[in-house]
């Protein structure tokens, strides 16, 4: 059975670091791309970065762009997001995402089960 | 604002028929594949349609997707109260370099 799960998530100053993590299991990991994804409070899906299962190709939504960073330990089956600069609107619940590659298109097969992140005011 | 527009909600009657759109341009629908999420009240996003208009193992053939030009359709027939969810499109933008997501459409099945 495949599965993601999430850690890492909390309450973080403005400015502030956190780093978020998914470990899986269930599937070879080292062969899959992995996504983060985020929700704000009553908002729809926003994309935040993708990585490669090699980690050769990686990309960043804009939003995100110079202050996180998405990583990958395949020893460890384990993704990994590091959040620097965060800001008040970085506040959501952030999914990381299996990529399974089929149509050279992302789309999301499997979700972890979310964990949120909230930078007060 | 997203790029991808899809309508904020839709509305049918149990049994019924209903489709949501998704609007996009060259660089995004035209030129790449589609995805479609369903997100049930509290819950994880689910993939419901892959490729434009696969269904992933345990999906319903009530669920089906196409793609025409720059604009997806979701399309979900035999209605139940059981598929009041956001759905939400999804595909890769060339020029941008990045996955984008429709703004999400609430069904209400009245």
């Amino acid at each position: 059975e495949v599965q993601l799960v999430q850690s890492g998530g909390g309450l973080v100053k403005p400015g502030g670091s956190l780093r978020l993590s998914c470990a899986a299991s269930g599937f070879t990991f080292n062969t899959y791309s992995m996504d983060w994804v985020r929700q704000a409070p009553g908002k729809g899906l926003e994309w935040l970065s993708s990585i490669s299962s090699t980690s050769s190709y990686i990309y960043y939504a804009d939003s995100v762009k110079g202050r996180f960073t998405i990583s990958r330990d395949n020893a460890k089956n384990s993704l990994y997001l590091q959040m620097n600069s965060l800001r008040v609107e970085d506040t959501a619940v952030y999914f990381c995402a299996r990529d399974p590659g089929i149509t050279g298109t992302t789309e999301l097969d499997y979700w972890g089960q979310g964990t949120l992140v909230t930078v007060p005011s | 604002q997203s790029v991808l527009t899809q309508p904020p909600s839709v509305s049918a009657a149990p049994g019924q028929k209903v489709t949501i759109s998704c609007s996009g341009s060259s660089s995004n629908i035209g030129n790449n594949y589609v995805s479609w999420y369903q997100q049930l009240p509290g819950m994880v996003p689910k993939l419901l349609i892959y490729g434009n208009n696969n269904r992933p193992s345990g999906i319903p053939d009530r669920f089906s997707g196409s793609k025409s030009g720059t604009s997806a359709t979701l399309g979900i027939t035999g209605l139940q109260t059981g598929d009041e969810a956001d759905y939400y499109c999804g595909t890769w933008d060339s020029s941008l370099s990045a996955m984008l997501f429709g703004g999400g459409t609430k069904l209400t099945v009245l």
